[in-house]
């Protein structure tokens, strides 16, 4: 039973665009989420996060919006560089405490220059 | 400050046996946790460590297995490897609760 869903394997962006990354999650308990980018062969690394108390959340050129009615979160990258291309990872977390954290399947993001 | 460290980074054993994984947390951080990353699978939780208790488990059947040391160094065991446990294992550890997880490069196990 998969709880976070990226239902996009991959996305191609040209560079200077916007990067639009989608996560949909099941679960209503869910009140913790984050952004994680993966390079090939190094371990991920934490982005951005939203609590479900907020809308929007904003560092650099890296949003994130969550729309509580819909389960849906978004990571916006603007503008999109080469150095962005890897693979994003969506995460969710219950509460706070040393709750389990649960990632979707991943984007693979390629940005051309 | 160092971050997570896993060793080894590749391994290649054979199907039946064991395997034992090592994670390094970041200095000062008590929870670490590890994760299964396949394919179109995501990262799949295993389980999570504080303080040298188990935490969480996540769906994994008994044959995968960890500790955490008085030092919050941690392994995981895999007894019975099948060809199926061929991943990326990455160990992540984090600072408090409810922070964000670092994560370690990972140990890429083959299971022939």
């Amino acid at each position: 039973d998969q709880q976070v869903k990226q239902n996009s394997p991959s996305l191609s962006v040209q560079e200077g665009r916007i990067s639009i990354l989608n996560c949909d999650y099941t679960n209503s308990m869910f009140d913790y989420f984050l952004w994680y980018k993966k390079y090939p062969a190094e371990g991920p690394t934490f982005l951005i996060s939203i609590s479900s108390i907020k809308d929007k959340n904003e560092d650099g050129r890296f949003t994130v919006f969550l729309n509580k009615s819909a389960k849906h979160l978004s990571l916006h990258i603007v503008p999109s560089q080469p150095g962005d291309s890897a693979v994003y990872f969506c995460a969710a977390s219950v509460g706070g405490g040393y709750q389990k954290v649960t990632f979707g399947t991943g984007t693979k993001l390629q940005v051309i220059p | 400050k160092a971050g997570v460290t896993q060793t080894p980074r590749y391994l290649i054993k054979t199907r039946g046996q064991q395997v034992t994984l090592s994670c390094s947390p970041i200095s000062g951080h008590r929870s670490v946790s590890w994760y299964q990353q396949t394919p179109g699978q995501g990262l799949q939780f295993l389980f999570e460590y504080f303080s040298e208790t188990q935490r969480n488990k996540g769906n994994f059947p008994g044959r995968f297995s960890g500790r955490q040391f008085s030092n919050s160094r941690s392994e995981m065991n895999v007894s019975t490897l099948e060809l199926g446990d061929s991943a990326l294992y990455l160990c992540a550890s984090r600072r408090e609760e409810g922070s964000p997880l670092h994560f370690g490069n990972g140990t890429r196990l083959t299971v022939t």
